[in-house]
């Protein structure tokens, strides 16, 4: 079936310094690529979310580039800050399907 | 954080028990699910459904069950088949049947098992 792998599963950076997530999705007719944040003890929301058409999408300090050769997705977060902090998901959908299949999640930590 | 409820919030059950989580929205959305949440696995599906009176099986629906007898409703049921339930639940819904559509998630249930 179709497989969602996303590296680190823990991530530590220096307030100010810029953050990478990295996923690689299995089924090459995945189309629709979201990113949700988890904050200790909330629910997963959605953050940002990129579809094939494109290769990158911005949104003020978060941006995720989609590489659909080499079928893996990226989330960048750059001037991280304290509320940064946070459980981040990635997911891979083929959009007709109705299931997102989620990655394992990485736990970011921003050190002051 | 208004439009999908999860209860309760915490969930106490004896072994050899069912128990059954209930999901609410009021969003109109056609499509709801239910995850699992285990440290260090994400997110897993265990079962969906995209219209009222139909759904389907995730990837770990063994030992669960659910029913869509109304749009607004997804109970799940852990029985007693479900080797390890202690877990976090996740109950979302998206507005459409499609799998591209933002997922809006409640707050949870955590069940554990004593």
């Amino acid at each position: 079936g179709e497989n969602v792998e996303q590296h680190p599963s823990t991530l530590s950076v220096q307030e100010g310094d810029s953050a990478v997530i990295k996923c690689t999705y299995s089924d090459s007719a995945s189309n629709y690529f979201p990113w949700y944040k988890q904050e200790l003890g909330k629910r997963p929301q959605l953050i940002i979310d990129i579809r094939s058409n494109v290769g990158e999408k911005k949104d003020q300090r978060i941006a995720v580039t989609l590489n659909k050769t080499a079928k893996h997705f990226s989330l960048h977060i750059t001037e991280t800050q304290p509320e940064d902090s946070a459980v981040y998901f990635c997911a891979a959908s083929k959009g007709s399907a109705s299931k997102i299949i989620f990655g394992s999640g990485t736990r970011l930590s921003i050190r002051p | 954080d208004g439009g999908i409820t999860q209860s309760p919030k915490y969930l106490f059950r004896k072994e050899g028990q069912n128990v059954t989580l209930s999901c609410e929205q009021n969003l109109n959305h056609d499509a709801m699910y239910w995850y699992r949440q285990d440290p260090g696995q994400g997110l897993r599906l265990i079962y969906y459904s995209q219209i009222v009176n139909d759904f389907q099986k995730g990837d770990i629906a063994e030992g669960y069950s659910v029913s869509r007898e109304k749009k607004e409703s997804f109970p799940l049921t852990v029985t007693s088949a479900q080797k390890n339930p202690t877990a976090f639940y996740l109950c979302a819904s998206s507005i459409g049947d499609r799998g591209n559509n933002e997922q809006f998630f409640g707050p949870g249930t955590r069940l554990t098992v004593l």
